[in-house]
């Protein structure tokens, strides 16, 4: 079964960059990885999902290393409204559970 | 475009109480998915249909919960009898299906088993 793992907390000031990373081994290889956005009494909302190298849209990238071993999620300039919880989701190397990782509460200060 | 649907948002039961959830996934959507989140922690995986067919339900206990997708779109996740460790929100998610396969979730049910 995959395991990751990811900070707990992270804080930041608004207009700063964050990254957040996330472990992650035995995941399929041919699947790929996703990020969400989790507000109180909400579901995760999609981020950005990637296969390897990097990715970018609108609101956030992400970096995956060839070895997929770990990704990092991006986000430029964070706003007040970004303060949330940051999971990344990947599918474990026997094709069938998807296993998501254990939040990164995320605290953006004024 | 509506998002997934689920119902009820809150549930408060007794301890051997049954419970039922229902999720209504994004039209078209063939992939769907239900997900327990203890506070605190990242959502687990229960059980996945495509269509009809449960794919993956390893996660699922199935001493006291089930589910079913009849015709494909609509589900229900049962849990009989409650424990007091089912007090958790329990999520419900959809997809397409294919190479990206982007899993799109709704609300969730809050749970309380007293």
């Amino acid at each position: 079964l995959a395991k990751t793992t990811q900070p707990i907390s992270m804080d930041s000031y608004e207009g700063q960059e964050v990254n957040i990373t996330c472990s992650h081994n035995n995941i399929a290889t041919n699947d790929y990885i996703t990020w969400y956005q989790q507000f109180p009494s909400q579901g995760p909302r999609f981020i950005i999902q990637g296969y390897k190298t990097k990715v970018t849209n609108e609101v956030a990238s992400l970096f995956i290393p060839a070895d997929r071993k770990s990704s990092t999620l991006s986000l430029p300039r964070v706003s007040l409204s970004d303060t949330a919880v940051y999971y990344c989701l990947v599918l474990d190397n026997y094709g069938q559970n998807f296993v998501f990782g254990p939040g990164t509460r995320l605290s953006v200060l004024p | 475009e509506a998002g997934v649907v689920q119902s009820p948002r809150y549930k408060i039961i007794e301890k051997k109480q049954p419970v039922a959830f229902w999720c209504n996934p994004i039209s078209g959507h063939n992939t769907l998915y239900w997900y327990l989140q203890n506070l605190g922690q990242g959502p687990e995986l229960l059980i996945r249909y495509e269509n009809e067919e449960a794919v993956d339900d390893s996660q699922l206990p199935k001493d006291r919960f089930s589910a079913e997708r009849l015709k494909g779109v609509d589900s229900t996740l049962k849990i009989q009898p409650a424990e007091l460790g089912d007090s958790a929100v329990y999520l419900c998610a959809s997809s397409l299906g294919g190479d990206t396969d982007t899993q799109y979730f709704g609300p969730g049910t809050r749970l309380t088993v007293l």
